[in-house]
């Protein structure tokens, strides 16, 4: 089966770096998505990686290994509202989304 | 500029009860349409997708059915809900280069 690993929670102080991996395991791959989910509220896109390598974009970087089924989202000098979840998706051979259900990022003061 | 928007936001119904969950989509012409379904702990599922007028895809079987009367407006029902149907429903569309999914903003169903 198709399967998205990512951990359930984690916590990290303001201002510090944080890393949120991302396993996956699917039929296929045609790239690799990362979305951002505030409470009560729906996901918005973050980033996207197709391609092997690190792709950045101000504070968040997302890294991609297609040859070991990885990947991460790197957070950098972290802000109370980056207190979110954060949702992998990875497409598959159909184009189908696969989702992983979520790493809930916690930041303490 | 294009925009995605949904609702009611928030629905607490009865066991039984029929559910109507509407969606439009402004800005673009003949868009892939999209219902998820996202339960607490759980990855989105995909429940519907439609890739025009008159077209609905089922990707789970259920009390839920889909409907798309025109080419912008993505409507989701029920004739009798059940309480396994409580969860946050998510419209969708996708754009971009990548084909990133844009989400309406959600509707919270409460199934009493």
């Amino acid at each position: 089966g198709q399967n998205i690993d990512q951990p359930t929670e984690m916590t990290a102080t303001e201002g510090a770096i944080v890393q949120i991996n991302c396993t996956y395991q699917t039929s296929g791959f045609n790239g690799l998505f990362w979305y951002q989910q505030h409470a009560g509220e729906a996901p918005t896109f973050l980033s996207y990686n197709v391609l092997d390598g690190l792709e950045e974009k101000g504070r968040f970087s997302s890294f991609l290994s297609r040859s070991k089924g990885y990947s991460y989202l790197l957070l950098k000098e972290l802000q109370m509202k980056d207190s979110a979840s954060y949702l992998c998706a990875v497409k598959d051979s159909n184009y189908q989304l696969i989702w992983g259900a979520g790493t809930k990022l916690i930041i303490k003061p | 500029s294009q925009t995605i928007h949904q609702w009611p936001a928030t629905l607490v119904q009865p066991v039984g009860s029929p559910l109507s969950l509407e969606c439009t989509v402004e800005g673009t012409s003949n868009p892939n349409l999209y219902w998820y379904r996202q339960a607490a702990g759980r990855g989105l599922q995909l429940l519907f997708y439609s890739v025009g007028i008159g077209q609905i895809s089922s990707e789970v079987p259920q009390n839920l059915s889909a409907s798309r009367p025109q080419d912008r407006q993505f409507i989701l029902s029920s004739k009798k809900l059940l309480l396994s149907d409580s969860g946050f429903y998510l419209c969708a569309w996708n754009a971009g280069e990548a084909g990133e999914l844009f989400f309406g903003e959600g509707s919270r169903l409460t199934v009493l």
